[in-house]
């Protein structure tokens, strides 16, 4: 069975004050990883998709990086305006119209 | 671009009521769409695949009768909830794959949901 954990659940930064998110994966031939925000009532919205072991996305204040076994949002220098709930998903195995997602990162960010 | 569009963002209905929510891709065309279920401190549950011009497949224990899905054309997917109940209240976001009949391996691009109160 596909599965993702993201950890932590929560996270709590200073304004300015790097940290990393993991995301975790199972799956059976891996065909893609993607991140997204969420804000506060709003739907998911794409930020990256990674493909392949070793490959990295960067966007802005934000780069994302992909193992054999689990990905990591990095946030440098983070603002209060990155506060919000990274997702991490992955295409499953078996339904291959479907997507698995991660119980997520509730990131604040206080100025 | 792959610009994803649903309404209305917000509902209120009386208990026993239907409510229909419509989601829109603006850009692009999608065969597929997807509905999904969110609540409050959890992650998105897949409730149902729309297919367009065929049948949803429904995931395990969402009832097909209750949600009520139809995908007329490739830019547009309905759900209806019909005879709501205050434990539908939820909110329901759709998706699609961005780019014409995206591939599988493309990212699910995300509606901005709708908040369903049923009172």
């Amino acid at each position: 069975e596909d599965q993702v954990t993201q950890s932590p659940e929560a996270l709590r930064l200073q304004e300015g004050e790097s940290s990393s998110l993991n995301c975790s994966y199972t799956v059976s031939g891996l065909r893609g990883l993607f991140w997204y925000r969420q804000d506060p009532g709003k739907g998911p919205e794409f930020l990256f998709t990674l493909y392949s072991a070793g490959e990295e996305k960067e966007k802005e204040r934000l780069k994302a990086t992909l193992t054999k076994k689990e990905s990591f949002l990095h946030i440098t220098a983070p603002k209060p305006e990155d506060s919000a709930t990274y997702l991490c998903a992955v295409p499953n195995s078996g339904g291959y119209q479907k997507v698995t997602f991660g119980t997520g990162t509730k990131l604040q960010v206080i100025p | 671009g792959a610009v994803v569009s649903q309404h209305p963002s917000w509902v209120i209905c009386k208990s026993g009521t239907s409510v229909k929510i419509e989601c829109r891709s603006l850009d692009f065309q999608a065969t597929t769409m997807f509905w999904y279920r969110q609540f409050p401190k959890q992650s998105l549950m897949l409730m149902a695949t729309s297919n367009e011009g065929s049948k949803a497949t429904y995931e395990q224990g969402v009832e097909k009768d209750k949600f009520l899905i139809n995908h007329a054309s490739l830019t547009l997917s309905t759900l209806t909830v019909t005879s709501a109940h205050p434990e539908d209240s939820s909110f329901y976001i759709c998706s699609a794959r961005g780019g014409n009949r995206g591939s599988l391996n493309s990212p699910l691009h995300f509606g901005n949901g709708t908040r369903l109160t049923v009172t």
